[in-house]
């Protein structure tokens, strides 16, 4: 069974700006969430989507959003992009009713 | 959210046990324990979770205090490849995908 997939897997943008991260969970997930990874703040909860919508958020200001496709596959967003946004962006998976998530490889977001 | 306490980081050697403690004195009844680990330049990883009583699966075994305020997860065998940081984090139950972590422990395994 294919694990999570991230695309990009490195992005460089430049502040201001705005970037759309993607994420594909295992094939039968329907819960999607995502968490941003910085040697400052560690791993953050960023927020949960479960049947295209958001279940659980994180506490991030509004420019960070995102969304949940019928298909499961899942978008982040960040608009107005900082500095302190370059981080490594994690997505993870988990099949209804159980424990475990299963995280993908990230996105290394470089904000210049 | 209750909170978890763990050592920066640990040393063992290659083939022998490694023992991860974890603090949680604030746990709630219905917390369950869980693990997780990150290699370097991966996804964090899904090691092993319990409620009450001790676990067993292929990767490691996890010992819950019979009060529940601490627990250690151990890798019965260390190899090079659980050079990781160790994650342990109380999470509410089946189905709840917020996980909160923490700094972890870093662990080295020496050849």
């Amino acid at each position: 069974k294919a694990g999570v997939t991230q695309t990009p897997r490195y992005l460089i943008k430049t502040r201001g700006q705005q970037v759309t991260l993607s994420c594909s969970p295992i094939s039968g997930h329907r819960s999607v969430s995502w968490y941003q990874q910085t040697p400052g703040q560690g791993l953050q909860f960023l927020f949960e989507y479960f049947s295209e919508t958001q279940r659980n958020k994180g506490n991030f200001p509004g420019r960070f959003s995102g969304r949940q496709f019928s298909n499961s596959r899942s978008e982040m967003n960040v608009s107005t992009l900082e500095l302190g946004d370059s981080a490594l962006y994690l997505c993870a998976s988990s099949f209804p009713g159980t424990h475990e998530q299963y995280f993908g490889p990230g996105t290394r977001l470089t904000v210049t | 959210d209750a909170k978890t306490t763990q050592p920066n980081s640990m040393e063992s050697n290659e083939e022998e046990p490694v023992h991860l403690p974890c603090n949680h004195s604030t746990i709630s009844g219905t917390d369950y324990i869980h693990w997780y680990r990150q290699l370097p330049s991966q996804g964090p990883e899904y090691v092993i979770h319990g409620l009450t009583s001790n676990v067993n699966n292929r990767m490691a075994s996890l010992a819950i205090a019979e009060d529940r305020k601490s627990s250690t997860l151990i890798l019965h065998r260390a190899t090079l490849r659980d050079a990781a940081v160790y994650y342990c984090i109380l999470n509410s139950g089946a189905g709840s995908y917020q996980l909160t972590f923490g700094k972890g422990t870093k662990l080295s395994v020496i050849p």
